[in-house]
């Protein structure tokens, strides 16, 4: 059963304007919540993270917003640039160090 | 520095045979991460070795696929009997341990292609 779950397979967004990028999971155990960016032929590339205890993290363009009460998150990328074009996984850390990831969401940015 | 590096970028193999994979994480990531991915699907985790030990395997899936780590180091992927559900993207990624989060860092991925 997937336990992190990603519903839209892909989204695009004009150039300059905001993307969110969704992601829901099941499991209250999870203590760290990362995104991942993926280009093709590509391993993941660690992009930002957020600790369960917090509800907002940012950094430059990129913000992550947690609601525990929902068991969401969102990543907004404002504003996106043709080079955020990728795959981005959602991934969820349980007790024993692991990464769970969703299915992945392809961000394409129309120039 | 060097990223996580894994060899070979692509392996194709019959089914029946055997494979390894192998990953070299980064200089002094004591901790090392197997994980397969499917095609439309996000890397699924396989086992996690803290030094030389498995830490937990509870990922592989079944007793074709083991791993080991003897050094702290490098690290092999092996699977026996390949069958065609094993062609996946196999993923390797290591981080330092200890007392609070520590990102992975993903290698570029093997492809396998089970015929």
């Amino acid at each position: 059963d997937q336990q992190v779950k990603q519903n839209s397979p892909s989204l695009s967004v004009q150039e300059g304007r905001i993307s969110i990028l969704n992601c829901d999971y099941t499991n209250s155990m999870f203590d760290y919540f990362l995104w991942y960016k993926k280009y093709p032929a590509e391993g993941p590339t660690f992009l930002i993270s957020i600790s369960s205890i917090k509800d907002k993290n940012e950094d430059g363009r990129f913000t992550v917003f947690l609601n525990k009460s929902a068991k969401h998150l969102s990543l907004h990328i404002v504003p996106s640039q043709p080079g955020d074009s990728a795959v981005y996984f959602c991934a969820a850390r349980s007790e024993a160090n692991n990464l769970f990831f969703g299915t992945g969401t392809r961000l394409t940015v129309i120039p | 520095g060097a990223g996580v590096s894994q060899t070979p970028s692509n392996k194709v193999t019959e089914k029946g045979k055997y494979v390894e994979l192998r990953c070299d994480p980064i200089s002094g990531h004591t901790a090392l991460y197997w994980y397969r991915q499917s095609l439309g699907q996000g890397p699924e985790f396989l086992i996690y070795f803290q030094g030389t030990g498995a830490a937990d395997d509870s990922g592989l899936p079944n007793d074709r696929f083991f791993a080991v780590r003897p050094e702290g180091s490098v690290s092999t992927l092996k699977i026996q009997r390949t069958e065609r559900g094993d062609s996946a993207v196999y993923l390797c990624a290591s981080s330092f341990s200890g007392t609070g989060v520590y990102e992975q860092y993903f290698g570029p991925g093997t492809r396998l292609t089970v015929t």
